[in-house]
């Protein structure tokens, strides 16, 4: 089973500066890569699949990058409503199409 | 517009049995996977299984490969998640999502409480 392991665990970043999440698999997964974003009570929420296409009515600060094992999500100017847990998700080998263990991304 | 509505929240005792739902709508149910996903209280999501409602195709996760069973009713468009003899460490809340690489459509989730 392919391993996902995202970095740092926990991000604090104040409003308007640039966030940048790592996320790493154990092995390649070529470009079959997803990030979510969740929110507390909420059902996760598709940001980026192919690694880097942005998902329906994302806006453009959410940028996705990488290929093989390593993997990054940036937030050019994070906002309020950013706050959150994000969650990359290699779906390139079944039978488990495994998650990382998620950053949260808090306010400094 | 695409949607997917589970069930509502269950609590249960231990060895006590349970089939939740995800009825989707607004899209062709025969046409897509649907994954099941488990977040355990305060943790992150686990990837548990995948149907082919078209053809009852099922994958499993190792880890959940014995513990649960998915199925689908494609005159409903409904997906299922089902336990035959629940535990207190299934206490967790359940989403569907359709698939089956990126999940680009969730449901709602459901709670599921199990007392022992």
């Amino acid at each position: 089973e392919i391993v996902m392991t995202q970095s740092p665990a926990t991000l604090s970043v104040s409003p308007g500066e640039r966030a940048t999440l790592s996320c790493r698999a154990s092995q390649s997964v070529s470009g079959n890569l997803a990030w979510y974003q969740q929110k507390p009570g909420q059902a996760p929420r598709l940001l980026v699949y192919a690694a880097s296409t942005r998902a329906t009515g994302i806006p453009a600060r959410f940028g996705g990058s990488g290929s093989g094992t390593e993997f990054t999500l940036t937030i050019s100017s994070l906002q309020s409503e950013d706050f959150a847990v994000y969650y990359c998700q290699q779906y390139n080998k079944w039978p488990a199409f495994t998650f990382g263990g998620g950053t949260k991304v808090e306010i400094k | 517009e695409v949607q997917l509505v589970q069930s509502g929240a269950e609590v249960k005792k231990s060895g006590e049995s349970l089939k939740i739902s995800c009825k989707a709508s607004g899209y062709s149910f025969t046409s897509y996977w649907i994954g099941w996903v488990r977040q355990m209280p305060g943790k992150g999501l686990e990837w548990m299984g995948i149907i082919y409602p078209g053809d009852s195709d099922v994958r499993y996760s190792p880890s959940f490969q014995g513990q649960v069973t998915i199925s689908a009713d494609k005159s409903i468009s409904t997906a299922y998640l089902q336990w035959s003899s629940l535990e207190a460490s299934d206490t967790a809340i359940y989403y569907c999502a359709r698939t089956p690489d990126a999940m680009d459509v969730w449901g709602q989730g459901t709670t599921v409480t199990v007392s022992s």
